[in-house]
């Protein structure tokens, strides 16, 4: 498997523009998180899916961003308009099942390093 | 409120040293634990997780971790640390929203 797939790696924009940022999960997983990581913040959960569906998006930090899951093979965070503010890396992770029901281990992409100008 | 804490935000070791990361966590029941490794411009990558039974777990490249409820910790360890260990250590929890907390990660370098 290729693993979780995410683009682009790197991202630089001027504040105002909008950004997207994509994601591939591993087939098969039902479970899709996006993170935000920070030197002062750390690793943030912003919003994850099950089944497509999102879950709990209450660590969006504005409305300035969203996200959507059209189908099981395929995520988009969109941040628009972006602020300097936003300049993190951004993480897509996946989940799937386990033996007994649900697997909790994640798998994660290599991230987007988004800078904001 | 549900929280991991890893108190070292750097650790410096030898080559050929043992190591100890620390983790603490808050919550009443057994949680959930986990330790990822984060390489320079990678993801995270699980290295061992604790559900339930035998209190120590093996992980992946030579790690392990201890599960202690009466110190409410999770700490994981290596005997004999190697200069590509070198890297971001993260633990990590599932709380009862079941989603996964990060402490805020402890970065280890090597001495060679």
């Amino acid at each position: 498997d290729a693993g979780v797939i995410q683009s682009p790696r790197h991202e630089v924009t001027e504040m105002g523009q909008e950004v997207t940022l994509r994601c591939k999960p591993i087939s098969g997983h039902d479970y899709l998180f996006w993170y935000r990581q920070t030197m002062m913040r750390g690793l943030e959960l912003l919003i994850y899916f099950n089944n497509n569906v999102p879950i709990d998006d209450s660590g969006m930090p504005e409305d300035r961003f969203s996200a959507k899951m059209p189908n099981a093979s395929f995520s988009t965070l969109k941040i628009q308009p972006s602020e300097p503010r936003d300049s993190a890396v951004y993480f897509c992770a996946s989940s799937g099942r386990g033996r007994i029901g649900r697997s909790y281990e994640q798998y994660f992409g290599p991230g987007t390093r988004l800078t904001v100008t | 409120a549900q929280s991991v804490t890893q108190p070292d935000i750097h650790i410096t070791v030898s080559e050929g040293a043992s190591l100890e990361l620390r983790c603490n966590y808050s919550y009443g029941a057994t949680p959930y634990l986990f330790w990822y490794v984060q390489s320079p411009g990678q993801g995270l990558q699980l290295l061992l997780k604790y559900f339930s039974g035998d209190t120590l777990v093996q992980g992946i490249k030579g790690f392990e971790a201890e599960f202690k409820r009466s110190q409410s910790s999770f700490n994981l360890r290596k005997p004999s640390v190697h200069w590509s260990d070198a890297a971001e250590y993260f633990c990590a929890a599932l709380n009862r929203d079941d989603k996964i907390i990060f402490g805020k990660g402890t970065r280890l370098h090597i001495l060679p």
